[in-house]
């Protein structure tokens, strides 16, 4: 099982649009339509932001959007604001019902 | 109030074990599947536990089977987790999470709090 890869960091300035990846394999990205992205704001709970690739939960501003191609998985958010600085993690459903996730990558807003 | 609420998490020695709780509210606790994430210190995320809505079918990480029971009471909305020989690595908080309907494989929409759980002599 082993963790889904992510940059440990990416930076934008407000209103830019940025881009994370989470690289996994045939076993787990690219096998199945089940990545999930999660935000995490330092010691709090994550948060749900994407769903089953590209779904947003209700709620979840429309500035976040996830897509995947082949075993990488990616999350975008357009109109970078200051409050989108936190942590990020994806995760993907493997065999046996397993869940991997990826090692995080904090965005930092400029 | 829809919520998850853990607890149970302390200071224990290294080979102790311990048991983790998490009350469940504000939703038809029975119709989801429930899981156990950790994060240690300065750390990312790991999933270490599912348990489905009936609780006749659990899953383990490799990182703790054989050391964890994942347990659930529908009748008064609780989830437990029994942990044991524990060792420093352990050390962590501890997440309860409940599994988005709608078969969402590892899509956990609603956190609690967490409770940490730490593990040194």
């Amino acid at each position: 099982q082993s963790a889904l890869t992510q940059p440990a960091s990416v930076s934008g300035s407000p209103g830019q649009s940025i881009t994370i990846s989470c690289t996994g394999s045939s076993s787990d990205v690219g096998a199945y339509n089940y990545v999930s992205w999660y935000q995490q704001h330092p010691d709090k709970a994550p948060k749900l932001m994407i769903f089953d690739v590209n779904n947003r939960p209700s709620g979840v501003s429309d500035r976040f959007s996830g897509s995947k191609s082949g075993n990488t998985a990616s999350l975008t958010i357009s109109g970078l604001q200051a409050e989108d600085e936190a942590d990020y993690y994806c995760n993907s459903y493997t065999k046996n019902n397993i869940v991997v996730f990826g090692g995080g990558t904090k965005l930092t807003v400029l | 109030q829809v919520q998850l609420v853990e607890s149970g998490g302390s200071l224990v020695t290294p080979g102790g074990s311990l048991r983790l709780s998490c009350a469940a509210s504000g939703f038809n606790f029975s119709d989801y599947y429930m899981t156990w994430i950790r994060q240690a210190p300065g750390k990312g995320l790991e999933w270490i536990s599912y348990i489905t809505s009936t609780g006749g079918i659990m899953y383990y990480a490799d990182s703790m089977k054989g050391r964890l029971t994942i347990s659930r009471d529908n009748a008064k909305n609780w989830v437990h987790l029994q942990m044991n020989t524990l060792r420093a690595e352990d050390t962590a908080m501890y997440f309860c999470a409940r599994r988005r309907q709608g078969g969402s494989r590892g899509a956990f929409d609603l956190w609690g709090q967490g409770t940490m759980v730490t593990v040194s002599s």
